[in-house]
């Protein structure tokens, strides 16, 4: 099945300054990759995500880039405020048209700080 | 609703007991996942329905956990013989069918979780 790695598992970011997470996957068929941001005691909710068809893609501050080749995607947040503060989760899932099969497998999570 | 919704928020139960566990996904939404969260790391996949049956049950961890979702909206995750390794946050969350969610960009919504500690 599907392994996803993450990291930094924490990382801690001068506000102003940017934060980029990085995540790896191990199946080659997998073509959907979300992120997520979940503060604490709440819900995961999607930030952005990137489907195999393109290698990147941004809203406003947020971008992610995907390698396919090397298997791995990035998530890159610019001009850090201290509202970002949160754990991000990486996943990966295989998407097939009218199949399902949309499983996510998440990564194992980066606490991200952003010091005022 | 306007969201996923997931009762209880909270639910202590005493090792050896059976729980339920109650995800109201969000109108129309027919895909329904539930996931596991332990402390400090990601949703771990457990079951995913599509409409009533289910799609993909490879995450079930063992036989004392099952799930159904009878009417193809409300589905009901059940463990039997809870034991502390249980205790968790259980999520809940609904899309709309892969073609849809292509077609129309959407993502799976979680609801706020259910924490289950097993004492």
């Amino acid at each position: 099945g599907e392994n996803v790695e993450q990291h930094p598992s924490t990382l801690s970011v001068q506000e102003g300054d940017s934060a980029v997470i990085k995540c790896t996957y191990s199946d080659s068929a997998s073509n959907y990759f979300p992120w997520y941001k979940q503060e604490l005691g709440k819900r995961p909710q999607l930030i952005i995500d990137i489907r195999s068809n393109v290698g990147e893609k941004k809203d406003q501050r947020i971008a992610v880039t995907l390698n396919k080749t090397a298997k791995h995607f990035s998530l890159h947040i610019t001009e850090t405020q201290p509202e970002d503060s949160a754990v991000y989760f990486c996943a990966a899932s295989t998407d097939l048209i009218g199949f399902g099969n949309e499983k996510l497998t998440f990564g194992t999570g980066t606490r991200l700080t952003i010091i005022p | 609703g306007a969201g996923v919704s997931q009762t209880p928020s909270n639910k202590v139960t005493e090792k050896g007991k059976y729980v339920e566990l109650r995800c109201d996904p969000i109108s129309g939404h027919t895909a329904l996942y539930w996931y596991r969260q332990s402390l400090g790391q990601g949703p771990e996949f457990l079951i995913y329905f599509q409409g009533t049956g289910a799609a993909d049950d490879s995450g079930l961890p063992n036989d004392r956990f099952f799930a159904v979702r009878p009417e193809g909206s409300v589905s009901t995750l059940k463990i039997q013989r809870t034991e502390r390794g249980d205790s968790a946050v259980y999520l809940c969350a609904s899309s709309l069918t892969p073609l849809d969610r292509i077609l129309m960009n959407t993502e799976a919504f979680f609801g706020q979780g259910t924490r289950l500690t097993v004492v």
